[in-house]
């Protein structure tokens, strides 16, 4: 069974780091794209990262929102990924989702459960 | 604002057929697969329907998806109460280098 755990999330002032960790069982992990999502307080959906397998380049995407302050990583020995967020903003307040990666339509198959990110003062 | 224009709600009775639109452009749906997620009350969000209209394994043939040049549709068929869900369109933007969604559609079995 594809399983993903989320943790790392936490209460932290604008300006400062986190880093959010996504531990997967159940799959080969080092055989897929990895991804990021989050979804602020009543609100939808929005894409944060991704990271290709090492087959592919272990190549990242990230969106605009988060490019230059967020970095997407994975340790395949461990069958971790993870997301460094710094300079944090209040509006990177959300509910941070782990996700498998598959295909060309780079579809999201298998969500983990959510960390919560709140950025405040 | 969504980058892909969804209605924010939509309704019908058990039994019915219920139709969700989802509209793009060139550099996303128009050069690019749509994939549909289900996010039931308090959950995490699944994948509906991936590549514009393959079902993975577990998901009700009652759902089904299409595509016709710079816009999407997912639709229910025989609508039951636990359909009742937020339901999202998302698609790779050429553009923009990454993912794009709709801002998501509320449905309400009535």
């Amino acid at each position: 069974e594809v399983q993903l755990v989320e943790s790392g999330g936490d209460l932290v002032q604008p300006g400062r780091s986190l880093r959010l960790s996504c531990t997967a069982s159940g799959f080969s992990f080092g055989d897929y794209t990895m991804g990021w999502f989050r979804q602020a307080p009543g609100k939808g959906l929005e894409w944060v990262s991704f990271i290709r397998s090492n087959t592919y380049g272990g190549t990242t995407e990230n969106a605009a929102s988060v490019k230059g302050r967020f970095t997407i990583s994975r340790d395949d020995s461990k069958s971790i990924a993870y997301l460094q967020m710094n300079s944090l903003k209040t509006e990177d307040t959300a509910v941070y989702y782990c996700t498998r990666v598959v295909g060309a339509p780079m579809a999201a198959d298998y969500w983990g459960q959510g960390t919560l990110v709140t950025v405040s003062s | 604002q969504s980058v892909l224009t969804q209605p924010p709600s939509a309704s019908g009775t058990p039994g019915q057929r219920v139709t969700i639109s989802c509209s793009g452009s060139s550099s996303n749906i128009g050069s690019n697969t749509v994939n549909w997620y289900q996010q039931l009350p308090g959950t995490a969000p699944k994948l509906l329907i991936s590549g514009n209209n393959q079902r993975p394994s577990g998901v009700p043939d009652r759902f089904s998806g299409s595509k016709s040049g710079t816009s999407a549709s997912l639709a229910i068929s025989g609508l039951q109460s636990e359909d009742e869900a937020d339901y999202y369109c998302a698609a790779w933007d050429d553009s923009l280098n990454g993912v794009v969604f709709g801002g998501g559609t509320m449905l309400t079995v009535l």
